[in-house]
């Protein structure tokens, strides 16, 4: 059964530092995986999908990378702003028919 | 491209009585999910329907939970005699066949049960 971790579940950093999280899981047959972003009280909103079958995805200040073999992904925030201040959640997706299954996120601030 | 929708965005009811609430996903998308979220956790996975067919149902869902989505578009998650444990807040989201692109979410429905 896959499980996905987040460490740590908080993180607070002086604005305009880079920064990376880490996602890892269990189970490195995955058919994607997902970050996603989540503001209090709010849905999530999708920042990068990477297939299995590629290594990494940019999306502005945004840097996602996967490591399948050794069951790590990692989000990259280059030059952080307090509107970055929010929770991260990775989620992989094990088959293209199946839902997906999440960590538990890190609660990012970002001091002005 | 309007997003995914939810109604209603919070809903506070007392134990015991049932509540319905109601996903529109983006349009061209045939797939819809429902989660649940805990506070502090990530969201858990329900149920997921294929148009109107409902493939996947997570063990979570137990015989008081029901959801449709009956013409393939909206999509409706019912909740019989609810219980302190079912405050959560339940998302939805929808995507278009095969996996490849990502999923979108609504802002989900916060229950609040007294």
């Amino acid at each position: 059964k896959q499980e996905v971790t987040q460490i740590p579940a908080a993180l607070s950093v002086p604005e305009g530092e880079n920064l990376v999280l880490n996602c890892s899981f269990t189970d490195s047959a995955i058919y994607n995986l997902q970050w996603f972003r989540q503001d209090p009280g709010k849905g999530l909103t999708s920042l990068l999908l990477i297939q299995s079958s590629q290594r990494e995805q940019t999306s502005g200040r945004l840097n996602a990378s996967l490591d399948k073999s050794s069951g790590r992904s990692t989000l990259y925030i280059a030059a952080s702003q307090p509107g970055d201040s929010a929770t991260y959640l990775c989620a992989t997706n094990m088959d293209s028919n199946y839902q997906l299954i999440w960590g538990a996120g890190t609660k990012l601030i970002i001091k002005p | 491209d309007t997003g995914v929708s939810q109604d209603p965005r919070h809903k506070i009811t007392k134990r015991g009585q049932n509540v319905t609430f109601r996903c529109d996903p983006i349009s061209e998308h045939n797939r819809l999910y429902w989660y649940r979220q805990t506070l502090g956790q990530g969201p858990e996975f329900l149920t997921y329907f294929q148009n109107e067919a409902q493939l996947e149902k997570s063990r979570l869902l137990s015989d008081r939970f029901s959801a449709e989505r009956p013409k393939g578009s909206f999509s409706t998650l019912e909740i019989q005699r609810t219980e302190q444990g079912d405050s959560a807040m339940y998302l939805c989201a929808s995507s278009l066949s095969g996996g490849i692109g990502p999923q979108h979410f609504g802002d989900g429905t916060r229950l609040s049960i007294l």
